[in-house]
């Protein structure tokens, strides 16, 4: 099993519409979550950090499932500029490591 | 200012060449990352620096040679490179291992390296 595991998509939806992304993680006791979103051909900025407790940012909402091991990142009125791939980042504990998931890949049409 | 600057935006070398990568931050981070991105592929991590220190080398070949001068700079040299270790090279920052529990990396617009 990946440590870190998303659908790589793409997922095609029209502006407005509302899009879900999950991502599952393998160690039960990572305890720092991000979603990242890469735009094509530029580095990768931080979206959202995810708390236990769930959290919302405008338009965007992470929540965290600790029992079932997933993050997950909402999106709502989606607009033509939320295109992008919007990557997963789960730190390995008793390391300064990061783990990427895959990456799933958004377009929002017009 | 959470901003992490690479230069250069672009490299074109070829394999007999040495070239440098330059990474600098001014957020007082201790921790500074070197990542290689393929396309459509998330970042692999090649090496981390702690406090000025080399603590994780993800069994990179010798050719990259990682290199921290002080706790802003952050270098990888580069020497007799193969066509295949063309991809975008990111540096990252972060605050420093340990110190926070939602320890958040911030990137650099990365190096785009052509090995021809």
């Amino acid at each position: 099993r990946k440590e870190v595991e998303q659908d790589p998509g793409p997922f095609n939806v029209p502006e407005g519409a509302t899009v879900a992304f999950n991502c599952t993680y393998s160690n039960s006791a990572s305890q720092s979550f991000f979603w990242y979103r890469q735009d094509c051909r530029k580095e990768p900025k931080l979206l959202m950090s995810v708390y236990s407790s769930g959290n919302e940012d405008g338009r965007f909402t992470a929540q965290l499932n600790r029992a079932s091991q997933y993050i997950s990142l909402l999106i709502r009125d989606s607009k033509l500029s939320d295109s992008a791939t919007y990557l997963c980042v789960v730190n390995k504990p008793g390391t300064y490591k990061y783990i990427f998931g895959t990456g799933t890949r958004l377009k929002v049409l017009a | 200012d959470t901003e992490v600057t690479q230069t250069p935006k672009h490299l074109v070398m070829g394999m007999t060449n040495k070239k440098s990568l330059k990474c600098e931050q001014h957020m007082g981070h201790r921790a500074m990352y070197w990542y290689k991105q393929k396309a459509k592929k998330p970042p692999e991590l090649m090496f981390v620096y702690s406090y000025e220190k080399l603590s994780i080398n993800e069994s990179v070949p010798s050719r990259f040679s990682p290199e921290c001068p002080n706790s802003s700079l952050l270098n990888l040299h580069l020497h007799a490179l193969q066509p295949e270790d063309s991809a975008l090279y990111l540096c990252a920052s972060s605050l420093g291992p340990g110190l926070q529990l939602q320890e958040t990396q911030y990137f650099g617009p990365g190096t785009r390296l052509l090995v021809l």
